[in-house]
């Protein structure tokens, strides 16, 4: 069935430094893509989204990437602080609206 | 964006009983949803609610485990039947303001303990 999935289970990074989180989506027909941030014992929070009339996005500290070609999404987060620490999703929209959501990566950073 | 409560935040239930879960929208939203979000792992689509008809389930799941209520465009009811430790999970509300491929916001969620 169609799916997203993340490279990444897991990321450990330093503070200060980029953090790059990558995931695979498999349905071509996907025009809408969303990344969010859960944080424990919280709901995921909206982040940033692009559209796949797009390459690029940026946010506040985040860009999102997407490239049509290959399926792939990423997110980048820039000088990556200790409250970044969280469970980020990729999440897809394929034709007929259904937000379906990829397996997660969990972000550690470390002081 | 929408701000969106959920009520209980948390409960720990006996199997064979039910729970409703409360999810409240602080303006008028055109699309509702619940997810469920079991220890560890990502977010699954239980269904669609449908104001003022019945939900649009996903595989696996049906009416008759999880009945869902949508009387007005900023409230919605999901129920959690007849529970097995099985069900012990996240219940999730979201909402968009638009079209189904517009943003969806997320409530904070209700942690199900069922023993």
């Amino acid at each position: 069935g169609e799916s997203v999935g993340l490279h990444l289970p897991t990321l450990s990074v330093q503070e200060g430094d980029n953090s790059i989180i990558n995931c695979a989506y498999s349905n071509s027909a996907s025009d809408y893509f969303i990344w969010y941030k859960q944080e424990s014992g919280k709901g995921p929070q909206f982040i940033i989204d692009i559209r796949s009339n797009m390459d690029k996005r940026q946010g506040q500290r985040v860009t999102v990437l997407l490239n049509k070609t290959v399926k792939h999404l990423s997110l980048q987060i820039a000088a990556t602080q200790p409250g970044d620490s969280a469970v980020y999703f990729c999440a897809e929209t394929p034709l007929g609206g259904k937000l379906i959501f990829g397996q997660g990566t969990e972000l550690s950073v470390k002081p | 964006s929408a701000v969106i409560s959920q009520k209980p935040s948390r409960d720990i239930c006996q199997r064979g009983t039910s729970l409703t879960i409360q999810c409240q929208v602080d303006s008028q939203v055109t699309m509702m949803f619940w997810y469920r979000q079991q220890p560890g792992q990502s977010l699954t689509l239980i269904a669609t609610a449908n104001q003022g008809s019945e939900a649009t389930y996903e595989s696996g799941f049906v009416i008759d485990k999880f009945p869902i209520s949508r009387p007005n465009l900023t409230f919605s009811t999901l129920t959690v039947s007849n529970m097995s430790p099985e069900d012990s999970s996240i219940y999730l509300c979201s909402a968009s303001s638009g079209g189904a491929r517009e943003t969806q916001y997320f409530g904070p969620g209700t942690r199900l303990l069922v023993l």
